[in-house]
This record gives C-alpha cells, structure tokens and sequence, in this order.
C-alpha cells in the first residue's frame, strides 16, 4: 500500500535557525513527489515537484531534495512568516500523470521571533 | 489569473440532509480533483473529473458524488451527511497533457460542519 509519513509532527524554531522536515514514502513507482504549504483554514499552496532520484529544486529559503525513499524540505535562516503546516505527496506509476496525490499529515512549523 | 475559486466558504448541516459543494478551476485547466481534509490530517482524494466523467476514485461511499460541467467547473454533493463528514472539503484543478506529469492547484476550500 502506498504511503507517506512526515516527521516530525510539530517543529518549533527560532527565527534564523535551520532545519529539515522529513518526508518518506513507499510507493508503486514514483510519478512526482510534492511539497505544499498550507495556512490554517487555507488550501494547500504549490511549492515544488519532484520527479527522480538526486533532484534538487529552491525558492527563497526553502530548498527540497529527493532520494530513493525519502525526501527533505530544507529550511535556511527561516522567518515568523514561514509559519505553516508543510504537506508532502506522492502520485504513483498506476495512477498516471494526472493519478491523485496521496498525502502526509504534514509538519506543523512554528518560527518564533 | 484567476485560481481555483469554491463556494461556499463556510456550512452548516445537520445529520441526514444534503450538501453541495462547488468548484471553479484555474484558468486553462481541465481536471478537477475534489479532497477530504479532517482536523490535523493530510487530505485524502475522493474523486476526479476529465471530459465529464468520473476517472478516479477513492475510498469513499456512494454517498459522495459528483459532476463536471462543459465549462470545466465541478460539484461534490454528499447524501445522508454524518457527523465524521464534518472537515475541510479542497478542489485541485490541474491541465490534462499526455506524457507529462501535472501539477494540481488548490482552492481555499469549503469548511463543512455537520450537527
């Protein structure tokens, strides 16, 4: 059965303090691994697609790497403002490319001044 | 560039009535996903829509159905509402390309309680 599992759950950090959320998934054949962001009572917001092994992608102070079974959401010198709850998702091979996505509980993090 | 709009923000329901939820996609976007987000979870697929018709399906009863309309706009309706339909209801719409792998967007959602 595919699955995704985020850890940790909650992650409290000071402003300027860098850190990596986790993202490890079982899968039929990767067809894309995403990362969202999502404010409390929002929908989730678009932040990066990954597709293969060693792939890296960045914007602004967030940086997403993928290996084989799990992948890292980087976050360098973060602010208040990157407060959120991160998802992470997976689209398997039998879904093809429009398969749904099956997702993380996500990462609550919290940026205090 | 319009997103993904749904409406309404907000419902209230008792148990045993119906509800209908709606969803405009991002412009040039063809595909329309509907979601299911309890409290503290991540949001688990209930459906998908492409040239009208139902292509994919969760785990999810009869009781959810939908629909997608010529102008790629889509409805979720829910029967005989339970109390655990009670969560954060989230369209994604997406652009059907042959070969390649899309992206789907998010809509703010419709937050759904029922009593």
């Amino acid at each position: 059965e595919d699955q995704v599992t985020q850890s940790p759950e909650a992650l409290r950090l000071q402003e300027g303090e860098s850190s990596s959320l986790n993202c490890s998934y079982t899968v039929s054949g990767l067809r894309g691994l995403f990362w969202y962001r999502q404010d409390p009572g929002k929908g989730p917001e678009f932040l990066f697609t990954l597709y293969s092994a060693g792939e890296e992608k960045e914007k602004e102070r967030l940086k997403a790497t993928l290996t084989k079974k799990e992948s890292f959401l980087h976050i360098t010198a973060p602010k208040p403002e990157d407060s959120a709850t991160y998802l992470c998702a997976v689209r398997n091979y039998y879904g093809g490319s429009q398969g749904n996505l099956i997702f993380g509980k996500g990462t609550k993090l919290s940026v205090k001044p | 560039d319009a997103g993904v709009t749904q409406s309404p923000t907000h419902l209230i329901k008792t148990r045993g009535q119906q509800v209908t939820l709606r969803c405009s996609p991002k412009s040039g976007h063809d595909t329309v996903s509907w979601y299911q987000q309890a409290l503290g979870q991540g949001p688990q697929f209930i459906f998908q829509y492409y040239e009208e018709e139902e292509r994919q399906r969760g785990n999810f009863p009869d009781r959810f159905s939908g629909h997608q309309f010529p102008n790629y706009s889509s409805e979720l309706n829910v029967n005989a509402l339970l109390l655990g339909d009670s969560a954060l209801y989230l369209c994604a719409s997406s652009q059907h390309l042959a070969g390649t792998t899309e992206t789907q967007y998010f809509g703010p959602g419709t937050r759904l309680l029922v009593l």
